[in-house]
């Protein structure tokens, strides 16, 4: 079953904008990681932030972290038309020798020229 | 080098029938990975393997579903007697190290969609 959820569902914005997208989970994590996937391909791995840090950045992304809501965001600056994707967050559980990533339901992107 | 490659990229079968999906993962990952995705959905857990160990099954959804990796590389999922609901794009994903850690790698996917 899905981990967590992503809001909003769907985001629509202008070239140079940029978009915010914020994901929720619901058990202790290990780790936390943010992908991107476009329409009929497989998923890109974005970042990766663990447990005890707080924000990472990555280019236009900036991941932020906060174990004590359950919740991160990813932020992309100065967004292009080739952004339009789903974006999803993956946890990583802090149990055991869990290797399985539990994903949420996405959020839709569209960047528009 | 090349990334993980997963073919046949659409596969069309008959309520019933058995198909078998190959994962060809970049070249000494040790970790490989396959996830069930939905139409508008995030992706399913199924199976993980570290080398040909099959350590993680908990995710395949009935007895009809094996997965296998013989040799530590290539895997194969095969689904048995396949449902309406079994429907979906099966993703595999590798990673190079068996740590917590790791980002994953994945393919473009195979469409398997049941008549």
């Amino acid at each position: 079953s899905q981990q967590g959820e992503e809001d909003p569902q769907a985001l629509s914005i202008q070239e140079g904008e940029n978009a915010t997208m914020n994901c929720s989970y619901k058990t202790s994590i290990n780790n936390l990681q943010w992908y991107r996937q476009n329409s009929g391909r497989g998923l890109v791995h974005l970042i990766l932030i663990r447990s005890n840090e707080r924000e990472k950045h990555s280019g236009r992304l900036r991941v932020t972290l906060d174990t004590s809501k359950k919740s991160s965001s990813l932020l992309i600056t100065a967004s292009r038309a080739a952004d339009t994707a789903s974006y999803f967050c993956a946890t990583v559980p802090n149990a055991g020798n869990n290797r399985k990533l539990i994903w949420g339901l996405g959020t839709s992107l569209a960047v528009n020229p | 080098g090349a990334g993980v490659s997963q073919s046949p990229r659409y596969k069309v079968a008959k309520r019933g029938q058995d198909v078998a999906l190959r994962c060809d993962p970049i070249s000494g990952h040790v970790s490989l990975f396959w996830y069930q995705q939905a139409l508008g959905q995030g992706p399913e857990f199924l199976t993980y393997f570290q080398n040909e160990a099959q350590l993680d099954k908990s995710g395949l959804p009935s007895d009809r579903f094996f997965a296998e990796r013989p040799e530590g590389s290539v895997s194969t999922l095969k689904i048995q007697r396949t449902q309406q609901e079994d429907s979906a794009v099966y993703l595999c994903a590798s990673s190079r190290r068996d740590t917590s850690n790791q980002p994953q790698h994945f393919g473009d996917g195979t469409r398997l969609s049941i008549l």
